[in-house]
């Protein structure tokens, strides 16, 4: 693997609860980014970092937030989770700004009941 | 509004034939595009890229085109094999500031099934 891992890989969770999502990279890559997939969407950014404590929002950061207090760790949580957020969250890694190309983990698939 | 757009969710070839994926985009300002792809319970992976002072760039089997004038990208398998059977997405980007890029752009990808 690339150095990238999300965990866990599959998780089931009810209405309300709060879920956290973890990333984790043995690349030292500055930035970290959280997308998820939909069918009929593609994928759309939920939020990404540019350094430790460094946080911005994506296009679809509603009901989302973040956490990086350690370069290689890049947390996603869902405070009250609801079904629309059922999705597959991919975490990507990038060395800066300039794009040769993400390297994403294998997702994560949540299912909200 | 989609600012990159796929629309051919699906397309199925022949072992050996050419595989012609393609993707608009609307924002001018886009100058950098990427073509992912992505296997089921996998990430995406990078395929290729290319930059809009090109119109054209290879890879192997795998070549991207460019037309800026049209706002459209292709992307070019060949020859196709069932190995290649994916999702394949396309992704755009801005130059934003000294050289710096902004977030990548997907569209909703488009599932080729390369068949024996």
């Amino acid at each position: 693997d690339a150095g990238i891992t999300q965990s866990p890989r599959h998780k089931v969770t009810e209405t309300g609860t709060p879920v956290t999502l973890r990333c984790h990279q043995t690349e030292n890559h500055r930035y970290m980014y959280w997308y998820r997939q939909d069918p009929g969407h593609g994928l759309r950014l939920i939020h990404y970092s540019y350094g430790v404590k460094d946080t911005d929002k994506g296009e679809v950061s509603d009901g989302y937030s973040v956490s990086r207090s350690k370069t290689e760790d890049f947390l996603l949580t869902l405070e009250s989770a609801t079904s629309s957020q059922t999705s597959v969250y991919f975490c990507a890694i990038n060395p800066d700004r300039v794009n040769y190309g993400y390297t994403f983990g294998s997702g994560t698939r949540l299912t909200v009941v | 509004d989609q600012q990159v757009k796929q629309n051919s969710p699906s397309l199925s070839v022949q072992e050996g034939r050419i595989s012609i994926l393609n993707c608009d985009y609307t924002n001018s300002m886009f100058d950098y595009f990427l073509w992912y792809k992505k296997y089921p319970a996998e990430g995406p992976t990078f395929l290729i890229s290319i930059s809009s002072i090109k119109d054209k760039n290879e890879d192997g089997r795998f070549t991207v085109f460019l037309n800026k004038s049209a706002k459209h990208l292709s992307l070019h398998i060949v020859p196709s094999q069932p190995g290649d059977s994916a999702v394949y997405f396309c992704a755009a980007t801005a130059t934003i500031y000294g050289g710096s890029q902004g977030n990548l752009i997907f569209g909703k990808g488009t599932k080729l099934s390369v068949k024996p």
